[in-house]
């Protein structure tokens, strides 16, 4: 078990500039989630995947953002035209069916 | 979707035994408790997790009371390393996690 795998650690970019984060699960887990996580708040669901297919996405997660799962391993979250306050903790997580989750330690974005 | 209550804060001392009690009037029959850790600048962590009476592991025990309505996550002879945020999650395991719903959780502090 190597653990959840977040890349890069830390990301500063301009408003406006477009931002690609990569999670590699752990290797049988199925199913991988995006959490976003602000200072003093608890993470917040953005969206989940079940293999390669996204089964569900939160009211939080605008067009800008677009995630991806290709051939079910690694996942991509990408943020389009970033805004302030899209600065944030992006978390990825992954689970074997129901099991609990497991996290990645996470994405820092900083919009400038 | 079962909300829960948890103190802001806590303070303890090294040594002590550290109870944390999360509030979950509305639970319904097939939530699961679950609680996480998270250390700054990491991903949350499995704690522990039950569905009534008592459950514990090498980390933490849990006790239910018979009503369901609340939980206490009770941690034995803390140490300074067990400063960190707390949080309880109360959801159906067949939904899935996408449906839990992490709060602010309790900062935990624990001096020597």
């Amino acid at each position: 078990d190597t653990g959840v795998s977040q890349d890069p650690r830390h990301k500063i970019t301009k408003r406006g500039q477009n931002v690609t984060f990569r999670c590699d699960p752990i290797s049988e887990h199925n199913r991988l989630y995006w959490y976003r996580q602000t200072l003093g708040q608890g993470p917040e669901f953005l969206t989940y995947f079940q293999n390669e297919a996204q089964l569900e996405k939160s009211r939080l997660l605008s067009d800008r953002f677009s995630a991806e799962r290709p051939k079910g391993s690694f996942s991509t979250l990408e943020i389009q035209r970033t805004e302030q306050g899209d600065s944030a903790m992006y978390l990825c997580a992954s689970s074997l069916g129901n099991s609990p989750l497991h996290f990645g330690n996470g994405t820092r974005l900083t919009v400038t | 979707l079962a909300k829960t209550t948890q103190p802001i804060s806590m303070d303890s001392y090294e040594g002590q035994e550290v109870n944390i009690t999360c509030s979950h009037n509305n639970i319904a029959t097939n939530d699961y408790i679950t609680w996480y850790q998270q250390f700054p600048s990491q991903g949350p962590r499995f704690i522990i997790q039950g569905y009534k009476t008592k459950v514990t592991n090498e980390v933490a025990s849990l006790f239910i009371p018979a009503d369901r309505k609340s939980s206490t996550l009770s941690l034995p002879r803390v140490s300074l390393s067990d400063t960190a945020v707390y949080y309880c999650l109360v959801g159906d395991q067949i939904q899935g996690a996408q449906k839990l719903v992490f709060g602010q959780g309790t900062r935990l502090t624990i001096n020597p």
